[in-house]
C-alpha cells in the first residue's frame, strides 16, 4: 500500500519559532512533493511543492528540505506567526494522474 | 475564478437516507477528485474522473457509495443507504492535468455530512 507518514500529529511553538513537519514515503516512484495547508473549515491549499530534482525549495518563509535516498522531505516555517496556525498535509504523486497520497496531518499552533 | 463550489455546505440527514453531494470544478480542468475527511482516517481519495470518465475508484468505501460525471462542470458523490459512518466533510477537488505533468489540485469548501 502506497502511505506517506507524516510526524509530528501536534506541533506548539511560540511566534518567530521554526516548526519543522517530517513526512517519509515509500514509494520510490513518487516524483512530485506538495505540501498543504488547510485552516479550520476550509479545504487545504497548496503552500509549496518540490520534485526529486532538487534538494530544496524555498518560497517566502515555507522551505521544503527533500532527502532522496532517504526517502523523506520536510517542511520548516520560518519566523512563524499566529497566522500559521493550521493543519499542514504532506502528499506524494507519481505518474498515476496527479492521484495525490496525503499523510495524516500536523496540527501547528503558533502562540503569539 | 469562483474556485471549486461544493454543496451543500452541510447536510444532516438520518441513517437510511439517500445522500446527494454535488460539485463545480474550475474551468478548464480536466480532472477531478473526490476525498473524504475525518479525525480518525484523515485524507482519502475517494474516486478520480478524467475527462469526465472515472480512473480510479478503489478508495470508495462499498457500493453505498457512487459518483458521476455527467460532464466536465458538474459531479455528484451520492451515499445510498447512509450510515452514521458516513459523517465526514467531503471534499472535491479539480486540476488540469497534461500528460507527463503534475499540476495543483484546487480543493472546494467541504461539505459537512451528519447521518444520525
Amino acid at each position: 500500500q502506497q502511505q506517506v507518514k507524516q510526524s509530528p500529529q501536534s506541533l506548539i511553538v511560540q511566534k518567530g519559532g521554526i516548526p519543522i513537519i517530517n513526512c517519509a514515503y515509500e514509494n520510490t516512484a513518487f516524483d512530485y512533493f506538495p505540501w498543504y495547508q488547510q485552516f479550520p473549515g476550509k479545504g487545504p491549499a497548496l503552500l509549496i511543492a518540490i520534485r526529486p530534482d532538487v534538494s530544496e525549495k524555498k518560497e517566502g518563509r515555507f522551505t521544503i528540505s527533500f532527502n532522496k535516498s532517504a526517502k523523506q522531505f520536510s517542511l520548516h516555517i520560518m519566523d512563524s506567526q499566529p497566522g500559521d496556525s493550521a493543519t499542514y498535509f504532506c502528499a506524494a504523486s507519481g505518474n498515476a494522474g496527479n492521484m495525490l497520497t496525503f499523510g495524516g496531518g500536523t496540527r501547528l499552533m503558533v502562540k503569539p | 475564478d469562483a474556485g471549486v463550489i461544493q454543496s451543500p455546505r452541510h447536510e444532516v440527514t438520518e441513517m437510511g437516507q439517500e445522500v446527494t453531494l454535488r460539485c463545480k470544478p474550475i474551468s478548464g480542468h480536466n480532472s477531478l477528485f473526490w476525498y473524504r475527511q475525518t479525525m480518525m482516517r484523515g485524507l482519502e481519495l475517494l474516486i478520480y474522473f478524467n475527462n469526465n470518465v472515472p480512473i480510479d475508484d478503489s478508495g470508495m468505501p462499498e457500493d453505498r457509495f457512487s459518483a458521476k460525471m455527467p460532464n466536465a462542470s458538474f459531479s455528484t458523490l451520492k451515499i445510498q443507504p447512509s450510515e452514521p459512518r458516513d459523517s465526514a466533510v467531503y471534499f472535491c477537488a479539480s486540476s488540469l492535468v497534461l500528460a507527463g505533468s503534475t499540476d495543483t489540485q484546487y480543493f472546494g469548501p467541504g461539505t459537512r455530512l451528519t447521518v444520525l
